[in-house]
């Protein structure tokens, strides 16, 4: 199975900051692969699909690029709202698999 | 709007089975891919099977192959998830969720889950 690496794992940062979170896949997944946010005892919520085509509905502060292997997600001006988990996850390949997640919390 | 509830969950002995249900809204069924995904409390998402728009194809995630079974019926609007020798390690939220697609891709809406406890 694709092996999904998200890093880091989790961090810290302020209202107002740039943040950038990675997806490593362990091979090529050429661009099957999305983005979703989860908050506490809630579904996930898609953000990106596609790699970098963002959901509608989703703000513009929220951007993904990538293709094969390498894969960022990046929120511009972090928001009260964003704190969250968020994780990526390849459909190129079947068993479908997502990353082990990162949390984003308020510093 | 698109609608997903899930039913089915509760507590169950190890080596029993279960069987969640799926029911869907506000979108054409059969035109979608759907989805089961598990959380274990206090830990990340696992994709667990997708059935395919018409049923004809299945896939599932190895650690429940052999013991699951995905299956819908377009004409009811449901998904379903038979769980057979369910094992305590099978305890998590079951999420169905639709495909962006007709079979494996992004996952665009996703119920509230339904909480599967395996314990004795």
């Amino acid at each position: 199975a694709v092996q999904l690496t998200q890093s880091p794992s989790s961090l810290s940062a302020s209202v107002g900051d740039r943040v950038t979170i990675t997806c490593r896949a362990s091979q090529g997944v050429s661009s099957g692969l999305a983005w979703y946010q989860q908050k506490p005892g809630k579904p996930p919520k898609l953000l990106i699909h596609d790699a970098s085509n963002l959901e509608i509905g989703v703000p513009s502060r929220f951007s993904a690029s990538g293709s094969g292997t390498d894969f960022t997600l990046t929120v511009s001006s972090l928001q009260p709202e964003d704190f969250a988990t968020y994780y990526c996850q390849q459909f190129y390949f079947f068993p479908l698999t997502f990353g082990g997640g990162t949390k984003v919390e308020i510093k | 709007q698109v609608q997903l509830v899930e039913s089915g969950g509760g507590v169950v002995q190890p080596g029993r089975s279960l069987r969640l249900s799926c029911a869907a809204s506000g979108f054409t069924l059969s035109s979608y891919g759907m989805h089961w995904v598990r959380q274990a409390p206090g830990k990340g998402l696992e994709w667990v099977a997708v059935i395919s728009y018409d049923g004809r194809n299945k896939y599932y995630a190895d650690s429940v192959k052999g013991r699951f079974t995905i299956s819908r019926d377009n004409s009811k609007n449901t998904l379903y998830l038979q769980m057979n020798s369910l094992r305590p390690e099978d305890t998590a939220v079951f999420y169905c969720a639709k495909d962006y697609r007709s079979e494996g891709s992004n996952l665009d809406y996703w119920g509230q889950g339904a909480l599967v406890t395996v314990s004795s």
